[in-house]
């Protein structure tokens, strides 16, 4: 089945203590992504990965870190989390090209910092 | 500033009549405008996509939306509601360069009642 996954699906963590939170396709995607999404504000998009070792940052990148070195894969990397980092993180993937459009969401970690 | 507004934070309907969920944008150029649905602890799906070509597009489960290019607005449609509807509606477009980014609305909640 063609999918994205994220583990863990849900994260409770204290100040400060670096976590990682993994994000992986199995559609050949060369396009990824990370939203944060929190209530009123829709998603926010973190940072992106146009293929292998190409990142670059969104909206919101202050606090986060990713990393490319397989194209089926995005970790998302919170060295130092803080509470304001409490949220619902997407990963999603698609192809490139003009004829592919939609991006495909993983189910989501609820990650709660305190 | 490049935005997407859903003005309603949540529309109610009874089963079986039509429903609309409203969305406008404000971005540069011609962008990809898209809809996606959010299940309680679910990820977000596609459900439909207007790139070019007839205003009217359809969607996944009967939902079709309507592309007003000199309203920019990208109206969610439905004939007839279903309980089973129920969710996070969200609007999203992608404009017409390299980054593929999403920008998201806020959200419109849909209720349907038997």
């Amino acid at each position: 089945e063609a999918q994205v996954t994220q583990n863990p699906r849900y994260l409770i963590t204290v100040t400060g203590k670096k976590l990682t939170v993994t994000c992986s396709q199995n559609m050949n995607h060369e396009y990824m992504s990370w939203y944060r999404q929190d209530p009123g504000l829709g998603l926010r998009q973190i940072y992106y990965s146009m293929n292998v070792e190409v990142t670059d940052k969104g909206d919101v990148p202050e606090g986060y870190k990713v990393s490319r070195k397989e194209k089926r894969n995005f970790p998302l990397i919170l060295e130092s989390p803080s509470p304001n980092q409490t949220s619902l993180y997407f990963c999603a993937s698609s192809l490139t090209g003009d004829r592919y459009h939609e991006q495909y969401f993983g189910p989501g970690t609820r990650l709660t910092v305190t | 500033a490049q935005s997407v507004a859903q003005p309603e934070d949540q529309v109610n309907v009874a089963e079986g009549n039509p429903l609309t969920v409203k969305c406008t944008y404000s971005v540069s150029g011609n962008p990809y405008l898209f809809w996606y649905v959010q299940y309680p602890n679910r990820g977000l799906q596609f459900l439909l996509k207007y790139i070019t070509g007839d205003n009217l597009v359809k969607g996944s489960y009967g939902f079709e939306a309507e592309f007003n290019k000199s309203q920019t607005s990208f109206h969610l449609k439905k004939p007839s509601a279903l309980v089973s509807d129920s969710a996070l509606y969200f609007c999203a477009v992608r404009v017409r360069d390299s980054s593929y980014k999403l920008i998201f609305g806020s959200g419109t909640r849909l209720l349907v009642r038997p």
